[in-house]
């Protein structure tokens, strides 16, 4: 079975650029989870959509950070616009919430470099 | 909010055990997860505790204490490749989300 499938992998933009990650969850799976890596702040959690509706998005940084998830296979995550302490990887996730196991199934990863 | 601590690092060599402690402070704490990563991969999922007491899974193990708010993941018959990082995270009733700790980077040398 495909896993959660992100696009895309590397991106290197300049600041200011728009900068659009994609993210396909694992098929039955509703929930979605949108989270960024770094070394100083670890993993953190930007946004949580549950049946493609925005339930916790208090970890999105400010304005410049949109997401949308517009039907149950498909979501994004928008910088506009972008600057250099964005970069990082950004990581999407799924599971499905009737199974409360705290297992995340996590994409590979969109590494972000914004110059 | 909630708060979770680990140690920044830890080594060991092939053929040991090792064990790392994870301490959290939350509110309507619900469970304990542990994830492994490998450098510039993503995280993947090894345990999860809900009840006090010993999880095991193959060489891993977790183990969670609720009034101490504590838990640890045992790792035995160290390879190589377990040199990782290992989070520890936490769930709170009512919310599907998961609030990672920093992470422990374990090197397992020869």
């Amino acid at each position: 079975d495909a896993g959660v499938i992100q696009s895309p992998r590397h991106e290197v933009t300049e600041m200011g650029q728009e900068v659009t990650l994609r993210c396909k969850p694992i098929s039955g799976h509703n929930s979605l989870f949108w989270y960024r890596q770094t070394m100083m702040r670890g993993l953190e959690l930007l946004i949580y959509f549950n049946n493609n509706v925005p339930i916790d998005d208090s970890g999105m940084p400010e304005d410049r950070f949109s997401a949308k998830m517009p039907n149950a296979s498909f979501s994004t995550l928008k910088i506009q616009p972008s600057e250099p302490r964005d970069s990082a990887v950004y990581f999407c996730a799924s599971s499905h919430t009737r199974r409360n196991t705290g297992e995340l199934f996590f994409g590979e990863g969109s590494r972000l470099t914004v110059l | 909010g909630q708060s979770l601590e680990q140690p920044s690092e830890v080594t060991a060599v092939e053929g040991a055990i090792v064990q790392i402690n994870c301490t959290y402070q939350t509110s309507g704490f619900y469970g304990l997860s542990w994830y492994q990563q490998h450098d510039g991969g993503a995280p993947t999922f090894l345990s999860y505790n809900a009840l006090d007491g010993l999880e095991e899974t193959g060489r891993f193990s977790s183990f969670l204490s609720r009034s101490d708010s504590y838990g640890y993941l045992l790792l035995q018959e160290l390879q190589m490749k377990d040199s990782a990082s290992y989070f520890c995270a936490v769930s709170r009733s009512g919310y599907s989300t998961l609030t990672f700790g920093k992470g422990t980077m374990l090197l397992v040398s020869p």
